[in-house]
């Protein structure tokens, strides 16, 4: 099993649709949750962590199920700047030390107008 | 501030030379990791230097890569005998120690002929 794994689609979606994105993980011992964009051609950046409460930051809303190993990722109202590679990164239990995080795959959306 | 840099930005070799890859962190950031990232495929991890403790090597996929990190400064990446396999966008990224983001850099898109 991949430590880290999603799906890649592409998801094409319209405008101002909404989309949800999950991700599995493996190791029980990972610390540390987070959503990474990374646009073409560009390096990845942080969208949000996720915590197992739940959490919004705007249009986006990311959930973790640490039971079942699970995250996800939900994008309200999406736009066209939102046409992006959505990766799943979990931190720790893996290599890189404490701090090192593991990357999924990527999940590519694409807002269609 | 300035972000973490990387250089070159572009490089093309023939198999057989050897490369070096830099990578600047951000200042103050203690903690730097190398990444491999293949066309259409996830981040792959590399290395990770922690401080003046002994750098993470696990993820290094042959004695023909090394990398150096001289205190909490500039990285380089060296590999020997390039193989068209090595060809990839190579991505350094560091971070304040224990804190949950890290920071990317542009990459160097390394071509091996």
């Amino acid at each position: 099993r991949k430590e880290v794994e999603q799906d890649p689609g592409p998801f094409n979606v319209p405008e101002g649709a909404t989309v949800a994105f999950n991700c599995t993980y493996s190791n029980s011992a990972s610390q540390s949750f987070f959503w990474y964009r990374q646009d073409c051609r560009k390096e990845p950046k942080l969208l949000m962590s996720v915590y197992s409460s739940g959490n919004e930051d705007g249009r986006f809303t990311a959930q973790l199920n640490r039971a079942s190993q699970y995250i996800s990722l939900l994008i309200r109202d999406s736009k066209l700047s939102d046409s992006a590679t959505y990766l799943c990164v979990v931190k720790g239990g893996g290599r890189g030390g404490a701090d090192g995080l593991t990357f999924g795959k990527g999940t590519h959306l694409i807002i269609q107008p | 501030g300035a972000g973490v840099s990387q250089s070159p930005s572009n490089k093309v070799t023939e198999k057989g030379k050897d490369v070096e890859l830099r990578c600047d962190p951000i200042s103050g950031h203690t903690a730097l990791y190398w990444y491999r990232q293949r066309l259409g495929q996830g981040l792959e991890f590399l290395i990770y230097f922690q401080g003046n403790s002994a750098p993470d090597k696990s993820g290094l996929p042959s004695d023909r890569f090394s990398a150096e990190r001289t205190g909490e400064s500039v990285s380089t990446l060296t590999i020997q005998r390039t193989q068209q396999e090595d060809s990839a966008v190579y991505l350094c990224a560091s971070s304040p120690g224990r804190a949950n983001e890290q920071f990317f850099g542009p990459g160097t898109r390394l071509t091996v002929l």
